[in-house]
């Protein structure tokens, strides 16, 4: 059992590069999220999705894009990297609109941008 | 929009003593609680959750949190701490069942002392 795989684990980039982070997941979940942790600060949504093709914006969006082309895969991109995206990156998942509702964390990727 | 206040940043424990992390919540909503661990460069792992009912939950690993809607409260306990139990700790609200976005807390270490 996979559950949710994310690549790479670790990751460094100079400022101005543009780099994707890949998510996927085994469990057939309607619903994926990219969150980002910070010392301190806890973790902040970034973007989720619902299901296949609708992708929305969380607390923290700017800077990063999504897209959500099969149920399966949720990428993350940085479009232009900063120092201020320098953090641990968290994909999760879930059932959609399910009491169940608890989120599957995959094993985070740590980016540093220099 | 949903959070959580977690209002220490770490709670030392002796080993066999109780322990307790504590949360508040702020939601419009009727309250979906979780309590997450993280161990060292790991992902979020869930330990319990508060849908509906009994407002003690149990959990995993021996945790269990109490639910106080007065209060808007989730404190999470153990009877008797491990030294294994050390790591950091997530408290998460989602507002009900139309809406998957987990709120987190900043997180509260959780250090064990032998």
């Amino acid at each position: 059992n996979a559950g949710v795989t994310q690549t790479p684990k670790f990751q460094v980039l100079k400022t101005g590069q543009s780099m994707t982070l890949q998510c996927a997941q085994d469990m057939n979940h309607e619903y994926m999220s990219w969150y980002r942790q910070d010392p301190g600060m806890g973790l902040r949504l970034i973007h989720y999705s619902v299901g296949a093709g609708i992708t929305d914006q969380g607390e923290v969006p700017n800077g990063y894009n999504v897209s959500r082309s099969t149920t399966e895969d949720f990428p993350l991109r940085l479009l232009s990297a900063a120092p201020s995206q320098t953090s641990v990156y968290f994909c999760a998942s879930s059932y959609f609109r399910q009491d169940t509702g608890e989120l599957f964390f995959g094993e985070g990727s740590r980016l540093t941008v220099l | 929009a949903q959070s959580v206040a977690q209002p220490e940043d770490q709670v030392n424990v002796a080993e066999g003593n109780p322990l307790t992390v504590k949360c508040t919540y702020s939601v419009s909503g009727n309250p979906y609680l979780f309590w997450y661990v993280q161990y060292p460069n790991r992902g979020l792992q869930f330990l319990l959750k508060y849908i509906t009912g009994d407002n003690l939950v149990k959990g995993s690993y021996g945790f269990e949190a109490e639910f106080n809607k007065s209060q808007t409260s989730f404190h999470l306990k153990k009877p008797s701490a491990l030294v294994s139990d050390s790591a950091l700790y997530f408290c998460a609200v989602r507002d009900g069942a139309a809406d998957n976005r987990l709120a987190f807390g900043k997180g509260n270490q959780v250090v064990v002392i032998p």
